[in-house]
């Protein structure tokens, strides 16, 4: 299996720009997890969906983001407009069903907003 | 509500030396807990899991056991190499809840 698969895997634009990080989970999983990863912050969870549905997405930091999750092997995360303190590392994950089932992560994204 | 509090890094050993990394957790219930290493430039991967008390993961030599009376799940390992050099991550999952809470990572450098 090709795992969780992240694009692109580095990003840099201008502060302002509409940036869009794509995740292709892993066939048959039926949850999506998106991540950020800062040195200050840590990994926190921005959004996650199940069978496509969005869940819980109190971790989106504001209404600058959204992400969408058109069909069982897509998702996408969009900031727009860009910020500086937007950068960071973007992790996707995916996991089955199951309720002890462990995600599995992408390489994530690098994002750099000049 | 949750949460999952680990051991400050960063952490530096000789290699063949004795690891622990402590990690505590906050929650209701009966969690399930993971330790997740993250490599350079890599994303991040399950080393090993327990989903009841007393369980112990492993996995590559590491061990960690789920203590619920102190609420601890330290990860150990008795002789580290210099391949293991990353940082490692201790979470929780609530029963029947999808998303994982992270600690705070610990980053590992092991010396040759």
């Amino acid at each position: 299996d090709a795992g969780v698969i992240q694009s692109p895997r580095h990003e840099v634009t201008e502060m302002g720009q509409e940036v869009t990080l794509r995740c292709k989970p892993i066939s048959g999983h039926n949850s999506l997890f998106w991540y950020r990863q800062t040195m200050m912050r840590g990994l926190e969870l921005l959004i996650y969906f199940n069978n496509n549905v969005p869940i819980d997405d109190s971790g989106m930091p504001e209404d600058r983001f959204s992400a969408k999750m058109p069909n069982a092997s897509f998702s996408t995360l969009k900031i727009q407009p860009s910020e500086p303190r937007d950068s960071a590392v973007y992790f996707c994950a995916s996991s089955l069903p199951r309720e002890k089932d462990e995600q599995f992560f992408g390489p994530g994204t690098r994002l750099t907003v000049l | 509500g949750n949460s999952v509090t680990q051991m400050e890094g960063p952490v530096t050993l000789s290699e063949e030396a004795f690891l622990t990394i402590n990690c505590t957790y906050t929650a209701t219930g009966y969690p399930s807990l993971f330790w997740y290493v993250q490599y350079p430039g890599e994303g991040l991967q399950l080393l090993l899991k327990a989903t009841k008390a007393d369980d112990k993961g492993s996995n590559k030599g590491f061990e960690a056991t789920y203590r619920k009376e102190t609420t601890s799940f330290h990860l150990e390992k008795g002789s580290v190499q210099v391949s293991d050099s990353a940082v490692y991550f201790c979470a929780l999952k609530k029963n029947a809840a999808r998303q994982l809470t992270f600690g705070s990572g610990t980053q590992l450098t092991v010396l040759p």
